[in-house]
């Protein structure tokens, strides 16, 4: 069965660091397009970032560009996000999601999540 | 710039049928679109891709009750016999080079 399951969110001051990872299983990791999804309480869908299966490409919403750095790691089935300077509004659920292509696509596999509280 | 609008809320009955809209921003209508199910409390699941010639492929396990279709710059998604699991908010997701987007959500209600 595909699945992937996060790790890494807690709570964190303003200014400060966090690095997210994402274990991935069930599938052929090493030639998917991977990315991070994130969720602020009571709203929709956002785009954080992704990257394609052999890191060439990576891409960053505007919102967390300069701030936020994805890489994976194909040998051990991974992706990490790390996110520095965090302010009040990357608070939220962040999702890891594979992508149906080796770059952009859909994203058909979900984990289940990992919660990021940016909070003095 | 690429953006995906849809409705806020959508309700419908118990038994009934329902097509939710999401709307492509001019000048890319020939985007591909998928769509998502997100339940209380739970994270995203996806359910279909969406050509812009309204031919669909379902995700794994996604019964035939959901269905996607297209016309011009809309893409749908149709749940029919609607159950109480039904309700959800549904996301629709697209990509460009260097970009994700999703819409904002529709809230679906089942009466």
């Amino acid at each position: 069965e595909a699945q992937l399951v996060e790790s890494g969110g807690g709570l964190v001051k303003p200014g400060g660091s966090l690095k997210l990872s994402c274990a991935a299983s069930g599938f052929s990791f090493s030639t998917s397009g991977m990315n991070w999804v994130r969720q602020a309480p009571g709203k929709g869908l956002q785009w954080v970032s992704s990257i394609s299966s052999s890191s060439t490409y990576i891409y960053y919403a505007d919102s967390v560009k300069g701030r936020f750095t994805l890489s994976r790691d194909n040998a051990k089935r991974s992706v990490h996000l790390q996110m520095n300077n965090l302010s009040a509004e990357d608070t939220a659920v962040y999702y890891c999601a594979r992508a149906t292509a080796m770059v952009m696509d859909a994203f058909d596999i979900w984990g289940q999540g990992t919660v990021v509280t940016v909070s003095s | 710039q690429l953006v995906l609008t849809q409705s806020p809320s959508a309700s419908a009955s118990l038994g009934a049928s329902v097509k939710l809209t999401c709307t492509l921003s001019s000048g890319h209508s020939s985007y591909v679109i998928a769509w998502h199910q997100q339940q209380p409390e739970k994270g995203p699941r996806y359910l279909m891709k969406v050509n812009s010639d309204g031919s669909h492929i379902r995700g794994d396990g996604i019964p035939d009750r959901f269905s996607g279709s297209s016309s011009g710059a809309e893409r749908y998604l149709t749940i029919s016999s609607l159950r109480s699991e039904d309700e959800a908010d549904y996301y629709c997701q697209t990509w460009g080079t260097g970009i994700g987007v999703f819409g904002g959500g529709t809230k679906l209600t089942v009466l």
